[in-house]
């Protein structure tokens, strides 16, 4: 089973200011690497997909990069929609799994 | 627009059984793979369980196979999880979710979940 890591736990930041994410993997996914959004209340939202793609709908602020082991979620400039746990996923292998997730939150 | 709409949630006791099903609309069902995914009470997100479009292949996770069983009508547009010999630990919420893509890629769409309880 593939271990995603993610860090930090939890990020405080203010509005504006950048955001920076990360997911690591124990064993190579490629790119075969997600992003999610989850609000209170609310099923997560697709925010990235294969490492760097954005999801549907989702603004230029966000933006993933990485391969491999190493991925990075970037929010260049928050909104306060933003805030929100963030999930890391891989699709590389069976079983699908999910990182343990950071929470984003204002300062 | 696509639609995921879970139901069959309840309370159920261990060792109970329960069946959820999710009712999709706003794409052609049956070229996607469709997942179950959970959610403890203030935990994070858990795969559970994918069928392939056609039905034909089916995917578990360790700590449900052999008492989840997911299958597909596409005549129907819709995904079911028969849930078996439930704990404790199978309380959650239940998203049902879309594989994106050409075959089996991101979870793209999501329903709203539906809570299973399992307590006596």
């Amino acid at each position: 089973e593939i271990v995603l890591t993610q860090s930090p736990a939890t990020l405080s930041l203010s509005p504006g200011e950048r955001a920076t994410l990360s997911c690591r993997a124990s064993q190579s996914v490629g790119n075969y690497l997600a992003w999610y959004q989850q609000k209170p209340g609310q099923a997560p939202r697709l925010v990235i997909y294969d490492a760097s793609k954005r999801a549907t709908g989702i603004p230029a602020r966000f933006s993933g990069s990485g391969s491999g082991t190493d991925f990075t979620l970037t929010i260049s400039s928050l909104d306060p929609e933003d805030f929100a746990v963030y999930y890391c996923q891989q699709r590389d292998s069976w079983p699908l799994t999910f990182g343990q997730g950071t929470r984003l939150e204002s300062k | 627009e696509v639609q995921l709409l879970e139901s069959g949630g309840g309370l159920v006791q261990p060792g109970g059984s329960l069946t959820l099903s999710c009712a999709a609309s706003g794409f052609s069902f049956s070229t996607y793979a469709m997942c179950w995914v959970r959610q403890a009470p203030a935990k994070g997100l858990e795969w559970v369980s994918c069928i392939s479009g056609s039905g034909d292949y089916t995917f578990y996770a360790d700590s449900v196979r052999g008492r989840f069983t997911i299958s597909r009508d596409n005549s129907k547009n819709n995904v079911i999880v028969q849930m078996n010999i439930l704990g404790v630990e199978d309380t959650a919420v239940y998203y049902c979710a879309r594989r994106g893509g050409s075959g089996w890629g991101a979870f793209d769409y999501w329903g709203q979940g539906a809570l299973v309880t399992v307590s006596s």
